[in-house]
Protein backbone atom coordinates (compact mmCIF):
# COMPACT_ATOMS: atom_id res chain seq x y z
CA UNK A 1 0.00 0.00 0.00
CA UNK A 2 1.42 3.73 -0.26
CA UNK A 3 2.84 4.75 2.34
CA UNK A 4 5.02 7.61 3.87
CA UNK A 5 7.17 7.93 6.33
CA UNK A 6 8.76 11.02 7.98
CA UNK A 7 12.01 11.70 9.72
CA UNK A 8 11.84 12.16 13.10
CA UNK A 9 11.02 15.25 15.81
CA UNK A 10 13.85 18.17 15.43
CA UNK A 11 14.65 21.09 18.06
CA UNK A 12 15.96 24.20 16.48
CA UNK A 13 17.35 27.24 17.56
CA UNK A 14 15.77 30.78 15.90
CA UNK A 15 17.48 31.74 12.26
CA UNK A 16 18.38 28.09 12.48
CA UNK A 17 17.46 25.50 9.49
CA UNK A 18 15.99 22.30 9.05
CA UNK A 19 15.13 19.67 6.96
CA UNK A 20 12.65 16.95 6.71
CA UNK A 21 12.37 14.02 4.33
CA UNK A 22 9.41 12.14 3.37
CA UNK A 23 10.17 8.33 1.88
CA UNK A 24 7.68 6.88 -0.02
CA UNK A 25 6.33 3.74 -0.90
CA UNK A 26 4.25 1.24 -2.39
CA UNK A 27 3.54 3.52 -5.75
CA UNK A 28 6.15 4.81 -8.77
CA UNK A 29 7.44 8.11 -6.84
CA UNK A 30 8.24 9.98 -9.73
CA UNK A 31 4.66 9.19 -11.41
CA UNK A 32 3.01 11.71 -8.48
CA UNK A 33 3.50 15.22 -7.21
CA UNK A 34 4.52 15.62 -2.78
CA UNK A 35 2.97 18.42 -1.43
CA UNK A 36 4.46 19.98 2.59
CA UNK A 37 2.02 21.15 4.88
CA UNK A 38 2.15 22.24 8.28
CA UNK A 39 0.09 22.75 11.26
CA UNK A 40 1.07 24.95 13.87
CA UNK A 41 -0.77 24.73 17.58
CA UNK A 42 -3.79 26.06 17.47
CA UNK A 43 -3.52 27.05 13.84
CA UNK A 44 -5.55 25.73 10.58
CA UNK A 45 -3.45 23.35 8.08
CA UNK A 46 -1.13 25.80 5.86
CA UNK A 47 -0.28 24.27 2.52
CA UNK A 48 3.94 24.98 1.68
CA UNK A 49 4.43 23.88 -1.76
CA UNK A 50 4.67 21.12 -4.08
CA UNK A 51 7.31 19.37 -6.15
CA UNK A 52 6.70 17.26 -9.25
CA UNK A 53 8.82 14.08 -8.72
CA UNK A 54 8.90 13.64 -12.35
CA UNK A 55 10.45 16.90 -13.69
CA UNK A 56 11.15 18.72 -10.42
CA UNK A 57 9.21 21.67 -10.73
CA UNK A 58 8.38 23.23 -7.44
CA UNK A 59 5.67 25.57 -6.69
CA UNK A 60 5.37 27.63 -3.33
CA UNK A 61 3.08 30.33 -1.69
CA UNK A 62 4.28 33.56 -1.56
CA UNK A 63 4.30 33.60 1.99
CA UNK A 64 7.31 30.89 2.09
CA UNK A 65 9.06 31.83 -1.17
CA UNK A 66 12.92 32.46 -0.27
CA UNK A 67 12.07 30.68 3.21
CA UNK A 68 11.34 27.19 2.14
CA UNK A 69 13.05 24.75 -0.56
CA UNK A 70 11.06 21.14 -1.31
CA UNK A 71 13.53 18.51 -3.47
CA UNK A 72 13.38 15.38 -4.01
CA UNK A 73 15.92 12.30 -4.46
CA UNK A 74 13.74 9.84 -7.12
CA UNK A 75 16.83 6.84 -6.42
CA UNK A 76 15.40 7.05 -2.37
CA UNK A 77 11.98 7.71 -3.64
CA UNK A 78 12.21 10.30 -1.11
CA UNK A 79 10.98 14.27 -1.04
CA UNK A 80 12.64 17.11 1.42
CA UNK A 81 10.96 19.88 2.38
CA UNK A 82 13.95 22.74 4.49
CA UNK A 83 12.59 25.66 6.33
CA UNK A 84 15.36 28.67 6.78
CA UNK A 85 15.38 31.20 8.88
CA UNK A 86 13.26 29.59 11.59
CA UNK A 87 11.74 31.78 14.03
CA UNK A 88 9.00 30.72 17.28
CA UNK A 89 6.00 30.64 14.79
CA UNK A 90 7.56 27.69 12.48
CA UNK A 91 6.86 25.83 15.52
CA UNK A 92 4.18 22.90 14.00
CA UNK A 93 3.83 19.97 13.15
CA UNK A 94 5.05 19.23 8.85
CA UNK A 95 3.31 16.63 6.95
CA UNK A 96 4.11 15.25 3.44
CA UNK A 97 1.57 14.75 1.38
CA UNK A 98 0.92 13.03 -1.96
CA UNK A 99 -1.40 14.52 -4.70
CA UNK A 100 -4.36 12.38 -5.04
CA UNK A 101 -5.48 10.00 -7.45
CA UNK A 102 -8.59 8.56 -8.30
CA UNK A 103 -8.34 5.23 -10.82
CA UNK A 104 -10.55 3.75 -12.51
CA UNK A 105 -10.74 0.87 -15.69
CA UNK A 106 -7.10 0.69 -14.90
CA UNK A 107 -6.73 4.66 -15.71
CA UNK A 108 -5.93 6.97 -12.65
CA UNK A 109 -6.80 10.65 -12.59
CA UNK A 110 -4.85 12.97 -10.39
CA UNK A 111 -4.95 16.11 -8.69
CA UNK A 112 -4.54 18.20 -5.63
CA UNK A 113 -6.49 16.95 -3.16
CA UNK A 114 -3.73 15.09 -0.39
CA UNK A 115 -3.96 11.18 -0.03
CA UNK A 116 -2.38 9.86 1.65
CA UNK A 117 -0.40 11.70 4.67
CA UNK A 118 2.87 11.46 6.35
CA UNK A 119 3.20 10.82 9.98
CA UNK A 120 3.91 14.08 10.80
CA UNK A 121 7.66 15.26 11.92
CA UNK A 122 6.88 17.89 15.17
CA UNK A 123 9.59 20.49 14.85
CA UNK A 124 10.78 23.19 17.86
CA UNK A 125 12.02 26.31 17.51
CA UNK A 126 12.89 27.57 20.50
CA UNK A 127 16.20 29.61 21.68
CA UNK B 1 -6.23 33.69 -1.88
CA UNK B 2 -9.10 31.57 -1.45
CA UNK B 3 -10.79 31.91 1.69
CA UNK B 4 -11.94 28.31 3.19
CA UNK B 5 -15.02 29.62 6.16
CA UNK B 6 -16.21 26.50 8.24
CA UNK B 7 -19.32 26.33 10.31
CA UNK B 8 -19.80 25.83 13.18
CA UNK B 9 -16.51 25.44 14.94
CA UNK B 10 -17.74 23.01 17.09
CA UNK B 11 -20.23 20.50 17.11
CA UNK B 12 -22.06 18.08 19.72
CA UNK B 13 -24.46 15.42 18.34
CA UNK B 14 -25.83 12.51 19.46
CA UNK B 15 -24.88 9.00 18.60
CA UNK B 16 -26.92 7.73 16.00
CA UNK B 17 -27.98 11.33 14.87
CA UNK B 18 -27.14 13.20 11.58
CA UNK B 19 -24.25 15.93 11.95
CA UNK B 20 -23.39 18.58 9.53
CA UNK B 21 -20.31 20.79 8.65
CA UNK B 22 -20.28 23.63 6.55
CA UNK B 23 -17.75 25.28 4.65
CA UNK B 24 -17.74 28.50 2.23
CA UNK B 25 -15.31 29.60 -0.13
CA UNK B 26 -14.62 32.80 -0.36
CA UNK B 27 -14.58 32.47 -4.37
CA UNK B 28 -16.09 29.69 -7.06
CA UNK B 29 -14.04 26.51 -6.57
CA UNK B 30 -16.04 24.76 -9.88
CA UNK B 31 -14.08 24.79 -12.92
CA UNK B 32 -16.71 25.51 -15.70
CA UNK B 33 -14.49 23.16 -18.42
CA UNK B 34 -15.46 19.84 -16.28
CA UNK B 35 -18.13 20.74 -13.88
CA UNK B 36 -16.00 20.00 -10.72
CA UNK B 37 -15.80 21.20 -7.61
CA UNK B 38 -12.15 21.43 -6.35
CA UNK B 39 -12.95 20.72 -2.87
CA UNK B 40 -11.96 17.65 -0.70
CA UNK B 41 -12.80 16.77 3.21
CA UNK B 42 -10.45 15.55 5.83
CA UNK B 43 -10.48 13.68 9.32
CA UNK B 44 -8.23 14.43 11.85
CA UNK B 45 -7.94 12.62 14.98
CA UNK B 46 -5.93 13.43 18.08
CA UNK B 47 -2.16 12.75 17.57
CA UNK B 48 -2.63 11.52 13.80
CA UNK B 49 -2.65 13.37 10.16
CA UNK B 50 -5.67 14.26 8.29
CA UNK B 51 -7.59 11.35 6.45
CA UNK B 52 -9.48 12.18 3.03
CA UNK B 53 -12.68 11.43 2.92
CA UNK B 54 -14.16 13.37 0.18
CA UNK B 55 -12.66 15.12 -3.40
CA UNK B 56 -14.50 16.61 -5.75
CA UNK B 57 -16.93 17.44 -3.35
CA UNK B 58 -19.14 14.38 -3.63
CA UNK B 59 -16.66 11.38 -4.44
CA UNK B 60 -16.23 9.67 -1.68
CA UNK B 61 -12.69 7.88 -1.02
CA UNK B 62 -12.57 4.22 -1.04
CA UNK B 63 -13.05 2.61 2.38
CA UNK B 64 -14.61 5.38 3.70
CA UNK B 65 -17.86 4.25 5.09
CA UNK B 66 -21.35 5.72 3.21
CA UNK B 67 -22.42 7.65 6.37
CA UNK B 68 -20.03 10.15 5.45
CA UNK B 69 -21.71 12.57 2.44
CA UNK B 70 -20.00 15.64 0.91
CA UNK B 71 -22.27 18.17 -1.20
CA UNK B 72 -22.69 21.78 -2.69
CA UNK B 73 -21.13 23.69 -5.46
CA UNK B 74 -19.28 26.91 -6.38
CA UNK B 75 -19.04 28.37 -2.89
CA UNK B 76 -21.67 26.42 -0.53
CA UNK B 77 -20.21 23.11 0.29
CA UNK B 78 -21.40 20.67 3.32
CA UNK B 79 -20.13 17.06 4.90
CA UNK B 80 -22.69 15.03 6.17
CA UNK B 81 -22.48 12.27 8.64
CA UNK B 82 -26.11 10.33 8.71
CA UNK B 83 -25.86 8.55 11.75
CA UNK B 84 -22.85 9.46 14.05
CA UNK B 85 -20.52 6.74 15.58
CA UNK B 86 -18.30 7.33 18.75
CA UNK B 87 -15.65 6.67 16.26
CA UNK B 88 -15.95 9.56 14.23
CA UNK B 89 -15.41 12.01 17.04
CA UNK B 90 -12.54 14.15 15.32
CA UNK B 91 -11.71 17.47 13.87
CA UNK B 92 -13.08 17.42 10.09
CA UNK B 93 -11.43 20.20 7.35
CA UNK B 94 -12.84 21.52 3.92
CA UNK B 95 -9.68 21.77 1.36
CA UNK B 96 -9.80 23.52 -1.58
CA UNK B 97 -7.42 22.85 -4.65
CA UNK B 98 -8.94 25.13 -7.19
CA UNK B 99 -6.10 27.71 -7.48
CA UNK B 100 -2.87 28.34 -5.35
CA UNK B 101 -2.00 28.69 -3.22
CA UNK B 102 -4.81 25.54 -1.53
CA UNK B 103 -6.11 26.59 1.72
CA UNK B 104 -8.01 25.11 4.39
CA UNK B 105 -10.76 25.81 6.58
CA UNK B 106 -10.05 26.61 9.90
CA UNK B 107 -11.76 23.06 11.29
CA UNK B 108 -14.91 21.92 12.81
CA UNK B 109 -14.56 19.83 16.16
CA UNK B 110 -17.39 17.34 16.23
CA UNK B 111 -17.95 15.98 19.51
CA UNK B 112 -20.82 13.59 21.48
CA UNK B 113 -23.63 15.05 22.92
Amino acid sequence: QVQLVQSGAEVKKPGASVKVSCKASGYTFTNYAMHWVRQAPGQRLEWMGWINAGNDNTEYPQKFQGRVTITRDTSASTAYMELSSLRSEDTAVYYCAREGAYCTNGVCYKDNWFDPWGQGTLVTVSS
Amino acid sequence: DIVMTQSPDSLAVSLGERATINCKSSQSVLYSSNNKNYLAWYQQKPGQPPKLLIYWASARESGVPDRFSGSGSGTDFSLTISSLQAEDVAVYYCQQYYSTPYTFGQGTKLEIK
